[in-house]
């Protein structure tokens, strides 16, 4: 299917533990971002990708891991987790600044 | 890195017309000004941008003002599903808190 697709839609995981979250475009779009969503609280940028084997930081990067080997791909890695990183996590992409981004339907992340 | 503001919160009644301002005071020459809503449980999604020009699209029109320092999202007549988080941004891509609308019926 065309789109943007995140997974897993849910996870639960232990504190500590490695979880990476995935996200998939079909669109083969330039750009991919990474936000996290607090309860009640806007978007914060965790990272994002202007093209294959390039990303850079966002306002919230420590904690998290990103790569992009693919253009279609750009899987999000906690290398340790907290429970500060329960969070909802989306996924974005974009095909050319500044047109219109397109998100995932989120992954909702519970560390306990 | 330029920074958008806006009100925490709006409401508005049912069929009428809202205007959801944002400032963007320190914004460059080359930054467009974008528009998402994100309805409750799902991700955001675009509603409309532009640069200089007033934008109108299906959903919504956007005027900006002659100095770009702020602009405002109108929503023509404001349904019970409009009810949202409304954020302006600019390229940069960085979303603030947004403006929660309230549709009373």
């Amino acid at each position: 299917d065309a789109g943007i697709t995140q997974s897993p839609r849910y996870k639960i995981t232990e504190t500590g533990r490695q979880v990476t979250l995935m996200c998939h475009q079909t669109w083969s779009h330039s750009y991919m971002f990474w936000y996290r969503q607090d309860l009640g609280h806007g978007l914060r940028l965790i990272y994002y990708s202007a093209a294959a084997d390039i990303t850079d930081k966002g306002e919230v990067p420590d904690g998290y891991v990103v790569s992009r080997s693919k253009t279609e791909n750009f899987p999000l890695t906690l290398e340790s987790a907290t429970r500060s990183q329960t969070s909802v996590y989306f996924c974005a992409s974009v095909k050319l600044k500044p047109t219109e981004a397109f998100f995932g339907q989120g992954t909702r992340l519970t560390v306990v | 890195d330029a920074k958008t503001t806006q009100p925490n919160s709006m409401e508005s009644n049912e069929e009428e017309p809202v205007h959801l301002p944002c400032n963007h005071s320190t914004i460059s020459g080359t930054d467009y000004i974008h528009w998402y809503r994100q309805l409750p449980s799902q991700g955001p999604e675009y509603v409309i941008h532009g640069l200089t020009s007033n934008v109108n699209n299906r959903m919504a029109s956007l005027a900006i003002a002659e100095d770009r320092k702020s602009s405002t999202l109108i929503l023509h007549r404001a349904t019970l599903r409009d009810a949202a988080v409304y954020y302006c941004i600019l390229n940069d891509m960085r979303f603030g808190a947004g403006t929660r609308l309230t549709v009373k019926p």
